[in-house]
């Protein structure tokens, strides 16, 4: 099955610097890759998502890009702010997460400083 | 819409007492799915099911029972309820294989 590997496990970033978080896959049919963000106590909230057939997606501060050949795929927060303080988790499905559901990571502590 | 319902928000139970843990949407999505995770970890598929009917297991699918009788309806059933299976479970569905997941609150379970 899938494995997917996520780091770092915990990043601390100053208000306003950029925070990179990264994850490989192992499973080179897989071609869905959401993120989450969740913060203490609450549920997973999809933040942006990917498919194989592109290689980044942008909205707003928040970026991710995709190297399949390296089954590796990276989000990318810019100007970071202090809510963006979460667990942040990727995710890896064949078929949009459709029939064999979501492997995820092991989650990134994002912590910004003031 | 509500979205993804869970109920209970909690609970407590004793070793070897069973519940069922129940899950409802109103979105008339097809795919439904039952996660846990355990403290500092992330999410993994116990067992999820494409319509009404149908289910299969997931990557955590022992100790854990579920039924699907109706596209809105996917509880999760545990029998014997063990130590380790103290954790928070999340129900999410999706309407269509290539869109993305919506998660319910949650239920935290604790079994003493």
């Amino acid at each position: 099955g899938e494995n997917v590997e996520q780091h770092p496990s915990t990043l601390s970033v100053q208000e306003g610097d950029s925070a990179v978080i990264k994850c490989t896959y192992s499973d080179s049919a897989s071609n869905y890759f959401p993120w989450y963000k969740q913060e203490l106590g609450k549920r997973p909230q999809l933040i942006i998502d990917i498919r194989s057939n592109v290689g980044e997606k942008k909205d707003q501060r928040i970026a991710v890009t995709l190297n399949k050949t390296a089954k590796h795929f990276s989000l990318h927060i810019t100007e970071t702010q202090p809510e963006d303080s979460a667990v942040y988790f990727c995710a890896a499905s064949y078929s949009g997460g459709g029939a064999d559901g979501l492997t995820f990571g092991k989650g990134t502590h994002l912590i910004i400083q003031p | 819409n509500a979205g993804v319902t869970q109920t209970p928000k909690f609970r407590i139970l004793k070793i070897g007492q069973s519940m069922t843990l129940q899950c409802t949407q109103d979105m008339n999505h097809n795919y439904m799915y039952w996660y846990r995770q355990d403290p500092g970890m992330g999410l993994k598929l116990i067992y999820y099911s494409v319509g009404a009917g149908i289910t299969d297991k997931g990557e955590v699918p022992n100790g854990y029972n579920v039924s699907r009788s109706t596209t809105e309806d996917f509880p999760l059933r545990l029998e014997l309820a063990a130590p380790s299976q103290t954790s928070v479970y999340f129900c999410a569905s999706t309407r269509i294989e290539d869109q993305p997941q919506h998660f319910g609150d949650g239920t935290r379970l604790s079994i003493l």
